[in-house]
């Protein structure tokens, strides 16, 4: 079955530290996997797409890693400030349907 | 700034009202769609348009009802919603649907804000 699935589904931390989200899916075939950012109430924002010869690419504080052989994800923030404080969302697209499956986000909150 | 725009960004409704939600975008992008989300929830997808065709109704009630007048334009026509139906309706476009190339980066608007009285 097509799923993706996150964890921790919160997460709670103090300004400055960093923090690591995961992303596990079993969606087949694979081509590549978003991380976006969701602030309260707007629209999610891509962050970083990690393609299947992908290992590790880095946006600024953000730091994505690919295993495609696990089929695991994950999401390193260095130095959180408080205005990362939103949802993340995995998102891998379906190659042989038509739409794109989502895992249901890990909230994290940074607080001063 | 988001390319797609959504209006409004807030609608408050009550049951019997007719009311719509309009999404546009002008990135060329030929598939678009409509997610319902829920507070702490993912998006969860409505409908799907490629190439200006429904492509997937994820079995939606016929109260929602979409449209798609042109490749940069995507209505979405409430009628008789329910309480229940309050959340934040969000549009996105993508290069093409998943599966058929491009990059596959959907890009989302702001989202409409619906409360339903």
């Amino acid at each position: 079955k097509n799923q993706v699935e996150q964890s921790p589904q919160s997460l709670i931390i103090l300004e400055g530290k960093n923090c690591t989200l995961q992303c596990n899916y079993t969606v087949s075939p694979f081509s590549n996997l978003r991380w976006y950012k969701q602030d309260t109430g707007r629209g999610p924002v891509s962050l970083t797409i990690m393609t299947f010869s992908e290992n590790t690419k880095s946006n600024g504080r953000y730091t994505a890693t690919l295993d495609a052989d696990t089929k695991q994800s994950s999401l390193h923030i260095t130095a959180s400030q408080l205005s990362d404080s939103a949802s993340y969302i995995c998102v891998v697209p379906r190659l042989n349907g038509q739409n794109f499956v989502f895992g249901p986000g890990t909230r994290l909150s940074v607080l001063p | 700034d988001t390319e797609v725009t959504q209006t409004p960004k807030h609608l408050v409704m009550g049951m019997t009202n007719k009311k719509s939600l309009k999404c546009e975008q002008h990135m060329g992008h030929r598939a678009m769609y409509w997610y319902k989300q829920k507070a702490k929830k993912p998006p969860e997808l409505m409908f799907v348009y490629s190439y200006e065709k429904l492509s997937i109704n994820e079995s939606v009630p016929s109260r929602f009802s979409p449209e798609c007048p042109n490749s940069s334009l995507l209505n979405l026509h409430l009628h008789a919603l329910q309480p229940e139906d309050s959340a934040l309706y969000l549009c996105a476009s993508s290069q093409q649907r998943a599966g058929t190339g491009g990059s596959g980066e959907l890009f989302f608007g702001e989202g409409s804000r619906l409360t339903v009285l």
